[in-house]
């Protein structure tokens, strides 16, 4: 198994600031991903992080809004930017691991609530 | 496009029933993996079970077993004897295996209540 760490664990933010995630993993891994669920909500992928080269963002996510950093094979920020009530959500970092296919393995989430 | 579909949105058992978690899959790969994991109300993601799409043996881990029949394209989970502490959200999930780093599609979850 892979052990995730992500902080804050929590947050209460002000609408129009921005917040920044970290998330640690405890060995090297290619990808890291990065989801939403928003309240009620299944799990949505923002963007795939590869160590040295840009995010791909999925449908509906732009780099402005949600800019990722990926500096070494074990950690990545995401940064929710210009926070919204909307914006309030569960994000989650993931990476695989396992060979042949996936094994896929989650933080344990930073639960963010914009006022 | 791959897509997971669990119809049941809650769902509400008396301690020490059975209960199934349907989960229906599409996909056009012929390789690929299904999951499930278990979301407590404290948020974590907990990885139950990862099934290869050419094991279409059926698993058991306890009071855990899961069904998957591909020619129906199913991936149900069945729950003996539940206890309240299997009450949580539950989300079944497909990926394609390119190489082994690929985000996961997950359905919309099953909220299962279980009351002592």
């Amino acid at each position: 198994s892979a052990v995730i760490s992500q902080k804050p664990s929590r947050d209460i933010c002000q609408r129009g600031t921005s917040l920044t995630i970290q998330c640690q993993v405890d060995s090297q891994v290619t990808m890291m991903f990065w989801y939403r669920q928003q309240p009620g909500q299944s799990l949505t992928l923002i963007a795939t992080a590869n160590q040295g080269s840009e995010a791909t963002y999925e449908s509906g996510f732009v780099i402005d809004k949600f800019p990722i950093s990926r500096p070494n094979l074990t950690f990545s920020t995401l940064t929710v930017s210009n926070m919204s009530p909307e914006d309030s959500s569960i994000y989650l970092c993931s990476v695989t691991r396992g060979s042949g296919g996936n094994e896929q393995f989650f933080g344990p989430g930073t639960r963010l609530t914009v006022l | 496009a791959q897509k997971v579909t669990q119809a049941q949105t809650e769902i509400s058992v008396v301690e020490k029933e059975d209960v199934t978690l349907d989960c229906v899959y599409e996909t056009r790969d012929t390789t690929y993996y299904l999951f499930w994991y278990k979301q407590p109300p404290s948020g974590e993601l907990v990885f139950l079970i990862r099934r290869n799409s050419f094991d279409e043996q059926n698993e058991i881990s306890g009071r855990y077993s899961w069904n998957f029949q591909k020619s129906t394209s199913s991936f149900n989970f069945t729950i003996t004897a539940s206890q309240v502490v299997d009450s949580a959200v539950y989300f079944c999930a497909l990926s394609d295996p390119q190489g082994g780093n690929t985000p996961l599609v997950f359905g919309k979850g099953t909220r299962l209540s279980v009351i002592a």
